[in-house]
């Protein structure tokens, strides 16, 4: 069956420095994959997606990288500030079908 | 421009009851998804409303059931109320075309005694 795993449950980062953040997935027939950031009590809040044609997406402070040949996707947050501490989510479908999530990776930013 | 909305905030039921949650999608969507997430987990697909016909359905059983309204808000129900079944119940939506990006509402939770 497909899944989407990430590898650290928790990540702890200065303030200040780059966070990476990875994502591994089993379904070659994923075509698109999204990143989610959820804080506590609320649901899950769209960071940047990417679909499978394309090896590289940037954003406002967020770069995703998606590796095909292993099946690897990284969110990188440059700059982490205290706002970014949340539990973030890597999900993937092919498009226009379901989201199967990973289990998520709490970051926590020490000041 | 509202996001997605659902009702209520928190529920408390106890087993054996039913439940109906409920979602507004965003401002020109049409295609509403159920997710359940339970404490600590990611969120588990439940199924996906396209033109008020279930598209697509996750692994959960029948005591889970939905419907799509012509305005395209929609409703989970949970019949038979298990105490597995508390959770965070997210809705999402996005436009059928392009098959864009799924966006979340806040979430109901739900407690099962």
């Amino acid at each position: 069956g497909e899944s989407v795993g990430l590898h650290l449950p928790t990540l702890s980062v200065q303030e200040g420095d780059n966070s990476i953040i990875n994502c591994a997935y089993s379904n070659s027939a994923s075509d698109y994959f999204i990143w989610y950031k959820q804080e506590s009590g609320k649901g899950p809040q769209f960071i940047i997606d990417i679909r499978s044609n394309m090896d590289k997406r940037q954003g406002q402070r967020v770069t995703v990288l998606l590796n095909k040949t292993v099946k690897h996707l990284s969110l990188q947050i440059a700059a982490t500030q205290p706002g970014d501490s949340a539990v973030y989510f890597c999900a993937g479908s092919r498009v226009a079908q379901k989201l199967v999530f990973g289990q998520g990776t709490r970051l926590t930013i020490n000041p | 421009d509202a996001g997605v909305t659902q009702s209520p905030t928190h529920l408390i039921k106890t087993r054996g009851q039913q439940v109906t949650l409920r979602c507004s999608p965003k401002s020109g969507h049409d295609t509403v998804s159920w997710y359940q997430q339970a404490l600590g987990q990611g969120p588990q697909f439940i199924f996906q409303y396209y033109e008020e016909e279930e598209r697509q359905r996750g692994n959960f059983p029948d005591r889970f059931s939905g419907h799509q309204f012509p305005n395209y808000s929609s409703e989970l129900n949970v019949n038979a109320l298990l105490l597995g079944d508390s959770a965070l119940y997210l809705c999402a939506s996005r436009p059928d075309y392009p098959p864009d990006t799924q966006y979340f509402g806040p979430g109901t939770r739900l407690t099962v005694l």
